[in-house]
């Protein structure tokens, strides 16, 4: 059964901690998404690689934010330090190939710093 | 700047009832346009999606329709069942007949469904 798998599926720590969110995309698929959801901005795209390359990761607050591909098996979201804002549930999905079509999601790592 | 809205965060429809969802969207360089169905604790997933050189898609129970010249696409879903009642996505994404454009899917907030028994 095919599927996006997201570590941890819940993380409470505090505020200035380091924060590592770990994905493996679906097998063979070459095109990784990281995305964020809030309530009151709904599904944000934070960054995403194709091939292990990042291509954008224009959505990402880059001066605590990182995100890495370190195989093609691997994807790794970190935030450092966090802050209370960054609480939120964030998403990997994976596509593979081509420009459109629909995204495989994992269940999310729901992230609560205090 | 919000470029796919959906400006209902929620609706309540009767069991058997139409249930319509609402998507409106802002950049003219969207081409392609999905709906994705998210339950409690699970990832978002794929329902049904629509091109611009259609106006309708079908898929049992749901139909998409878009209106290019409104930037306007509405899902539809007959009958409401029970397990329906979920948070509905609308997506887009541009440059599939114009070149151009960029991968990943721009959301909106998401409207949640309660069919009511």
């Amino acid at each position: 059964d095919a599927r996006v798998t997201q570590t941890p599926r819940h993380k409470v720590t505090e505020m200035g901690q380091e924060v590592t969110m770990r994905c493996q995309p679906i097998l063979g698929h070459n095109t990784v998404f990281w995305y964020r959801q809030t309530m009151m901005q709904g599904l944000e795209l934070l960054a995403y690689f194709r091939n292990r390359a990042p291509l954008d990761d224009s959505g990402m607050p880059k001066d605590r934010f990182s995100a890495e591909m370190p195989d093609a098996t691997l994807a790794t979201l970190k935030i450092q330090p966090s802050e209370p804002r960054d609480s939120a549930v964030y998403f990997c999905a994976s596509r593979l190939g081509s420009l459109h079509g629909e995204l495989f999601f994992g269940e999310g790592s729901r992230l609560t710093v205090l | 700047d919000q470029q796919v809205k959906q400006n209902s965060p929620s609706l309540s429809v009767q069991e058997g009832r139409i249930s319509i969802l609402n998507c409106d969207y802002t950049n003219s360089m969207f081409d392609y346009f999905l709906w994705y169905k998210k339950y409690p604790a699970e990832g978002p997933t794929f329902l049904i999606s629509i091109s611009s050189i259609k106006d309708k898609n079908e898929d049992g129970r749901f139909t998409v329709f878009l209106n290019k010249s409104a930037k306007h696409l509405s899902l539809h879903i007959v009958p409401s069942q029970p397990g329906d009642s979920a948070v509905y996505f609308c997506a887009a994404s541009a440059g599939m007949y114009s070149g151009g454009g960029a991968d990943g899917l721009t959301f909106g907030k998401g409207t949640h469904l309660i069919i009511q028994p």
